[in-house]
């Protein structure tokens, strides 16, 4: 079975500083790697996606992640936070495209 | 990119009565579909999977008699909360399945529901 864990559930930072949100995984066939933000009140948009390749990838609004498969980590960076940045983000997992695992979220809060 | 629309985006109804919320993709085409619940500061609770011309596959602990899906063609599937009350008041939210060469789920906006 799969799973998805986001250690962090809260993550204050000041502007303008970076910041890293934790996700690790469970599986034990190969996966697709997803982040996704959620503004209030809105879906879910992609910010980035590992499907194969370089293991460093680079989404929207300067983020990017990194795939490491020994420590099954897909770790989300973004080197200079802003107040735009503050939104709930969620990792998740897919098992050949279909299966859809989510973590529970890390509200990222951007302080001014 | 691939859109997927919700309408309504936000309903308000009485205790008793129904409420249709539907979801469309606006560029593609899906034969499967996701439907959501979201409650406060939450992550997102798979309800049903949702795919076109065939009955929906509702998680454990789902009420398939309390939230009706149909997916009736390629770019449209419904969530009807029968007889609703107001502990079914919450975030729904839908999403697409499509993109090549791997699949990857496309998210509406969400849809508020509550009920007074």
């Amino acid at each position: 079975a799969q799973s998805v864990t986001q250690l962090d559930s809260q993550v204050p930072v000041f502007e303008e500083a970076p910041v890293e949100l934790r996700c690790n995984y469970s599986s034990s066939v190969s996966v697709y790697l997803f982040w996704y933000v959620q503004y209030p009140n809105q879906g879910l948009q992609l910010l980035l996606k590992y499907l194969s390749g370089s293991t460093l990838v680079k989404g929207i609004n300067g983020f990017e992640a990194e795939f490491n498969k020994s420590q099954t980590s897909f770790h989300l960076r973004k080197p200079s936070v802003h107040i735009s940045d503050t939104a709930e983000y969620f990792c998740a997992v897919s098992v050949a495209g279909n299966q859809f695992y989510f973590g529970t979220g890390t509200s990222l809060t951007v302080i001014p | 990119g691939a859109v997927v629309s919700q309408h309504p985006s936000w309903v308000i109804c009485k205790s008793g009565t129904s409420v249709k919320i539907e979801c469309r993709s606006l560029d593609f085409q899906a034969t499967t579909m996701f439907w959501y619940r979201q409650f406060p500061k939450q992550s997102l609770m798979l309800m049903a999977t949702s795919n076109e011309g065939s009955k929906a596959t509702y998680e454990q602990g789902v009420e398939k008699d309390k939230f009706l899906i149909n997916h009736a063609s390629l770019t449209l599937s419904t969530l009807t909360v029968t007889s609703a009350h107001p502990e079914d008041s919450s975030f729904y939210i839908c999403s697409a399945l499509g993109g090549d060469p791997i699949n990857e789920q496309f998210f509406g906006p969400g849809t508020r529901l509550t009920v007074l």
